[in-house]
């Protein structure tokens, strides 16, 4: 059973304020890691896909790093807006299309 | 193009019915997964389908089934439904079965089901 950790919970970030977090996962069998904003009563919006130790993704305001060695990635938030309020889900590919997801970081921008 | 589509959006049942959630992919996509998420965890997977076949299962009882149509939609059945199905499920459409390290998955907003 893979075990997918996300850390924290939840966070509340002042507007205009960086933050990140932490998506924790077994380094065996690795393939890739998914990143998903998912904002309440909308669909997953993919964010990443990362396949590479040492990968950084960027999209606008929000970057990724993945070190695969050591079975951990960071989501970062620069400048956060109110608009980037949303749980964030990292999930863990391995063998076939299977995504194993974590329990999210809920993140809460207060204006 | 449309995404992912889910229907119904809402749905409440009694303990001890059956019931059926469809799913429409992305146009093109040919592998649904399923997936139910309860609240204050991250989805957890039911199943893979692609071209039809049953590609994965996770950790649920026999109660959950679901199969695929030559159109790629899919359904997700749940029998003798119990209180702890209560959960939203998520169907999420990909164009590759196998596993292709870069392959997206585009999700739908879900069905919230209630069973009481």
């Amino acid at each position: 059973i893979l075990n997918v950790e996300q850390s924290p919970q939840s966070l509340h970030v002042q507007e205009g304020d960086s933050t990140n977090f932490t998506c924790s996962f077994p380094s065996s069998n690795f393939y890739a890691l998914h990143w998903y904003r998912w904002e309440t009563a909308k669909s997953p919006e993919a964010l990443f896909v990362m396949t590479l130790n040492g990968d950084e993704k960027k999209k606008g305001r929000i970057s990724a790093t993945l070190n695969t060695k050591e079975g951990y990635s960071y989501l970062y938030i620069k400048g956060s807006q109110p608009e980037d309020s949303a749980t964030y889900l990292c999930a863990l590919k391995a063998a076939g299309n299977k995504l194993t997801f974590g329990g999210g970081t809920r993140v809460l921008v207060k204006p | 193009d449309a995404g992912v589509t889910q229907s119904p959006t809402h749905l409440i049942k009694t303990r001890g019915q059956h019931v059926t959630l469809r799913c429409s992919p992305i146009s093109g996509h040919k592998s649904v997964s399923w997936y139910q998420q309860v609240l204050g965890q991250g989805p957890q997977f039911i199943f893979q389908y692609y071209e039809k076949e049953e590609r994965g299962r996770g950790n649920f009882p026999d109660r959950f089934s679901a199969r695929q149509f030559p159109n790629y939609s899919s359904e997700l059945n749940v029998n003798a439904l119990l209180l702890g199905d209560s959960a939203l499920y998520l169907c999420a459409s990909s164009a590759q079965g196998r596993t292709h390290m870069n392959t997206e998955a585009f999700f739908g907003q879900g069905t919230r089901l209630t069973v009481v």
